[in-house]
C-alpha cells in the first residue's frame, strides 16, 4: 500500500514557468522526501525535510511541510527542459523504510 | 565515490524460473533497502539489510527473499517467477544506521529490470 498520495497525476508547463506539486500522507513520520526518476531509471534524491521543518529550499526546490494537515509540496522555479521527469514523495521512518505517492509527471515544453 | 550499482541491468525469465539480484552499495554505506516498482503498484518497499541482518520487511510473499554479505553488498532472490513479478527493481543504500535521531537519505540504483514470460 502507498502512503502518499499526489496531486496532481500529471503536470504540462513551458520553460521558464513555476511547477508545484502537492503530497498529502496518512500516518505520522519522521520525515518526507522528494525523489526525481527520468523515464524508468533510477531514482535521484531531490530534498529530505524532517518532521519539525516546515520549509527547506535546494536551489531552484522549495518544499514545504504541514504536518497538521499531513502535506508537503515541492515548487520548482524557473522550470528548464531537463526537469522533465517523474516526481515522487516519500515517507520515511527512522529505520531506512520508504513509502512512496504514485507520483506527479512533469512536462516541461521549451 | 562510486553511486549504488545493481547487475544484471535487464533480465527476461520465464514462469517458475527462479532470478537472483545483485546490489553494491556506496561504500561506507552499511543500509541496503530494496523497492519494487510497477506501473500498477507503484513503488513498494520489499526489504531492509543493515550489518547483515534483516530489520524491515514489506507485505511481500515468501518467495521474495534477500540477504546482505559482510562487505554490505546485497542480493535479492526471486523464486517461482510469476507475471506478475515483471518489474523493475531497485535497490538503495543509506549511510547511517537509523534510529530516533537519524534520517535515512537514500541513494538508488540505476535497476534491474526484470521481464517475466
Amino acid at each position: 500500500s502507498q502512503q502518499g498520495e499526489e496531486d496532481p497525476q500529471a503536470l504540462s508547463i513551458q520553460e521558464g514557468e513555476n511547477a508545484t506539486m502537492n503530497c498529502s500522507y496518512k500516518t505520522s513520520i519522521n520525515n518526507l522526501q522528494w525523489y526525481r526518476q527520468n523515464s524508468g531509471r533510477g531514482l535521484v534524491h531531490l530534498i529530505l525535510i524532517r518532521s519539525n521543518e516546515r520549509e527547506k529550499h535546494s536551489g531552484r526546490l522549495r518544499v514545504t511541510l504541514d504536518t497538521s494537515k499531513k502535506s508537503s509540496s515541492l515548487l520548482i522555479t524557473a522550470s528548464r527542459a531537463a526537469d522533465t521527469a517523474s516526481y515522487f514523495c516519500a515517507t520515511g521512518d527512522s529505520w531506512g523504510k520508504l513509502q512512496f505517492g504514485a507520483g506527479t509527471q512533469v512536462v516541461v515544453t521549451p | 565515490k562510486a553511486g549504488v550499482t545493481q547487475t544484471p541491468r535487464y533480465l527476461i525469465k520465464t514462469r517458475g524460473q527462479q532470478v537472483t539480484l545483485s546490489c553494491s552499495p556506496i561504500s561506507g554505506h552499511r543500509s541496503v533497502s530494496w523497492y519494487q516498482q510497477t506501473p500498477g503498484q507503484g513503488l513498494q518497499f520489499l526489504f531492509e539489510y543493515f550489518s547483515e541482518t534483516q530489520r524491515n520487511k514489506g507485505n511481500f510473499p515468501g518467495r521474495f527473499s534477500g540477504r546482505q554479505f559482510s562487505n554490505s553488498r546485497s542480493e535479492m532472490n526471486v523464486s517461482t517467477l510469476e507475471l506478475g513479478d515483471s518489474a523493475l527493481y531497485l535497490c538503495a543504500s543509506s549511510p547511517l544506521a537509523g534510529g530516533r535521531s537519524s534520517y535515512n537519505e537514500q541513494f538508488f540504483g540505476p535497476g534491474t529490470r526484470l521481464t517475466v514470460l
